[in-house]
């Protein structure tokens, strides 16, 4: 079992619809949750990141963390095209202090039409 | 612009050969990460080097090494290269390494390796 799974779309929406992304994690030592945006032949950007349970919001971007359910989403309001790429989930853990390297999903590709 | 450059942007070569991708981090940043981006397997983290000692590993294979650099830029090596390791190789750089408070990765436009 991989330990974070995402559904890799593709999701193609209407301009202007709300866009819910999802990823669940099996880990429960996962203490920070990000959203990285890519496009294509880019590097991922960060979008947003929270620290254990709880909302983020930012913008037209809200971000879900429900470590009981480990269970993390990101809503996107009032899509645009220009939110047209693909949406990765990481996970970061506690490894004693070592690292910050990151897990991550395999990434849900939107499609935002005008 | 994320700050971290990766060199060279595209690469094709032999399965049998060695390339080395290289790596300059954000100015400032001590840590350096390497990940793998294939289609079937998603972003894998491979390595991470801070302030150029070894920090952690991921599944990097034992074909594959790396190394940090005293000005801290970074170069990861592949060696008997197989049809299977094209894909898109990022490096990324954090201000520190640990996980003692959040520090964002930056990550950089990546290499597109492709293995003929």
């Amino acid at each position: 079992q991989k330990e974070v799974e995402q559904d890799p779309g593709p999701l193609s929406v209407p301009e202007g619809a709300i866009v819910s992304l999802n990823c669940t994690y099996s880990n429960s030592a996962f203490q920070y949750f990000m959203w990285y945006r890519q496009y294509s032949r880019k590097g991922p950007e960060l979008l947003m990141y929270t620290y254990s349970s709880g909302n983020k919001e930012d913008g037209r971007f809200t971000a879900q963390v429900d470590k009981s359910s480990k269970y993390i989403s990101l809503f996107i309001r009032d899509s645009q095209p220009s939110d047209s790429a693909t949406y990765l989930c990481a996970l970061r853990g506690n490894y004693g202090g070592a690292t910050n390297k990151l897990i991550f999903g395999t990434g849900t590709l939107l499609a935002v039409q005008p | 612009d994320s700050g971290v450059t990766q060199t060279p942007k595209h690469l094709i070569t032999a399965t049998g050969q060695r390339v080395t991708l290289r790596c300059s981090p954000r100015s400032g940043d001590l840590s350096v990460y390497w990940y793998q981006q294939s289609l079937d397997q998603g972003l894998q983290f491979l390595i991470q080097y801070y302030n150029g000692e070894e920090r952690a590993k991921g599944n990097i294979l034992e074909r594959f090494s790396a190394q940090q650099f005293p000005d801290l830029h970074s170069e990861l090596n592949l060696s008997s290269l197989e049809l299977g390791d094209s894909a898109l190789y990022f490096c990324a750089s954090s201000a520190r390494g640990g996980t003692g408070t959040y520090n964002e990765q930056f990550f950089g436009p990546g290499t597109r390796l492709t293995v003929l």
